[in-house]
């Protein structure tokens, strides 16, 4: 299957500094990018949808300003927690859509593990 | 609204046996797309397999497979001869497909399977 890379995999940050999640789609154009937070135990939450070159779609109740989303690319986005605070730890999950099958499958990257301090 | 169900929050199976894990969904969409994702202690989301609702067959993929009653609306994963790497949460998830764009995935909250040496 396709392949989508996630760095850093895990970072520890102190509260009120920014934080850069990068999402990558190694061997395929990813049109559509996804972001989704995981709390322990928990399902996947939809965060935001970018598609290359628009703005990102954010779900309710996610702040836009608080996690910024840049899709500058068809390989690349990038999620931004600006001003982390210790509620923003968690773990975070990029997945891609591409042009694979018609669009069919979405590929999931590895996840970021975020601990503010 | 679209939703997932998973009633299961937690299975057990012995090695080499045969579990079923369920997944109801709530749609009035008629083109729309179920998957199986499994999540292992790694947190790397994999797609187990996929299952388009127009097709009456049901999808298959090695010891994997699926028992999908479109008119009940259930998409059950049933995994055969089980091993040690089985142990994973997993996920059922939909999309729809609206007539050449996909909507977004929606999960269930989930199902950890233990497999039992």
């Amino acid at each position: 299957g396709a392949v989508v890379s996630q760095h850093p995999s895990r970072v520890i940050c102190k509260s009120g500094t920014s934080v850069k999640i990068e999402c990558r789609s190694l061997d395929f154009q990813a049109t559509t990018m996804f972001w989704y937070r995981q709390f322990p135990k928990q399902s996947l939450m939809l965060m935001a949808t970018s598609n290359e070159g628009s703005k990102a779609t954010y779900e309710q109740g996610v702040e836009k300003d608080k996690f910024l989303i840049n899709h500058a690319s068809l390989t690349l986005s990038t999620l931004t927690v600006t001003s982390a605070h210790p509620e923003d730890s968690s773990f975070y999950i990029c997945s891609a859509r591409g042009n694979l099958q018609a669009q069919e499958t979405q590929y999931f990257g590895p996840g970021t593990r975020l601990l503010v301090l | 609204a679209q939703t997932v169900t998973q009633s299961q929050p937690e299975m057990s199976v012995q090695e080499a046996e045969t579990v079923t894990l369920s997944c109801t969904y709530d749609t009035s969409e008629s083109d729309y797309y179920l998957f199986w994702y499994k999540q292992p202690p790694s947190r790397q989301m994999i797609l187990v397999i996929r299952q388009e609702a127009y097709k009456q067959q049901n999808a298959t993929e090695n010891r994997f497979s699926v028992n999908f009653q479109k008119a009940a609306k259930s998409f059950s994963l049933k995994i055969s001869d089980s091993q040690l790497g089985d142990a994973a949460m997993y996920f059922c998830a939909y999309r729809a497909y609206y007539g050449g764009s996909q909507g977004n995935l929606i999960f269930g909250k989930g199902t950890k399977l233990s497999v039992k040496p």
